[in-house]
């Protein structure tokens, strides 16, 4: 079973189209992130929900909308997509009790934007 | 503010040898510091992490890390490098209690045969 699944895993699309990604984790975790890398594949944290309440917001253009119905899962939904928006987008997740709290990812949707 | 940083973009070694990440960090208080890895089209993997006790831990894939708070650093080591180790390897710091993860722009590992 795989712990943090993303969908889909590539993603080709127009200037000005919107799109969305999934993203799911049955690890039991309370917190969710959303982490752009960029093509010299530093990593940005873009968002962190923790119990479907939105705890970090960095400087994302609001054409980017996180959606958490529940712990377990955390959406990106990208509207009016730019060419600076081709990425990669990792999910994370993890435990904000307890002495570890390291981050799990997933494996990550490229996002080409044509 | 917190930092992170890997002074070396990329690492070449010859298959066998030993190996030795840098990374350095920016923190006014007991960080908790990881180390994961890379692979080509996949997620990050941790490698080992660092909260507290003894200042040498080990990782999978035979790596360790010792942590030297006087130098502020958590460098990478692993004695005997093999060719499936060629990777990103990323450093990372966090907080106690809170969940902002700060990483390096990363190493790329390459090995020769």
């Amino acid at each position: 079973d795989t712990a943090v699944s993303q969908t889909p895993k590539y993603l080709v699309t127009q200037m000005g189209n919107d799109k969305s990604i999934k993203c799911e984790q049955n690890l039991g975790h309370d917190t969710m992130y959303w982490y752009k890398q960029d093509s010299k594949k530093f990593l940005k944290i873009m968002f962190s929900y923790n119990n479907k309440e939105l705890i970090i917001n960095e400087t994302v253009p609001n054409r980017f909308s996180p959606k958490s119905p529940d712990k377990a899962h955390l959406n990106l939904h990208i509207n009016s997509l730019e060419l600076g928006d081709s990425a990669v987008y990792f999910c994370a997740s993890s435990s904000s009790g307890g002495n570890t709290g390291e981050l799990f990812f997933g494996e990550g949707s490229r996002l080409t934007v044509l | 503010a917190q930092s992170v940083t890997q002074p070396d973009i990329h690492i070449t070694v010859s298959e066998g040898a030993s190996l030795e990440l840098r990374c350095n960090y920016s923190y006014g208080a007991t960080p908790y510091l990881f180390w994961y890895v890379q692979s080509p089209g996949q997620g990050l993997q941790l490698l080992l992490k660092y909260f507290s006790g003894d200042t040498l831990v080990q990782g999978i894939k035979g790596f360790e890390a010792e942590f030297k708070r006087s130098q502020s650093s958590f460098n990478l080591r692993k004695p005997s490098v093999h060719w499936s180790d060629a990777a990103e390897y990323f450093c990372a710091v966090k907080r106690y209690n809170f969940n902002k993860f700060y990483f390096g722009s990363g190493t790329k590992l390459n090995v020769k045969p």
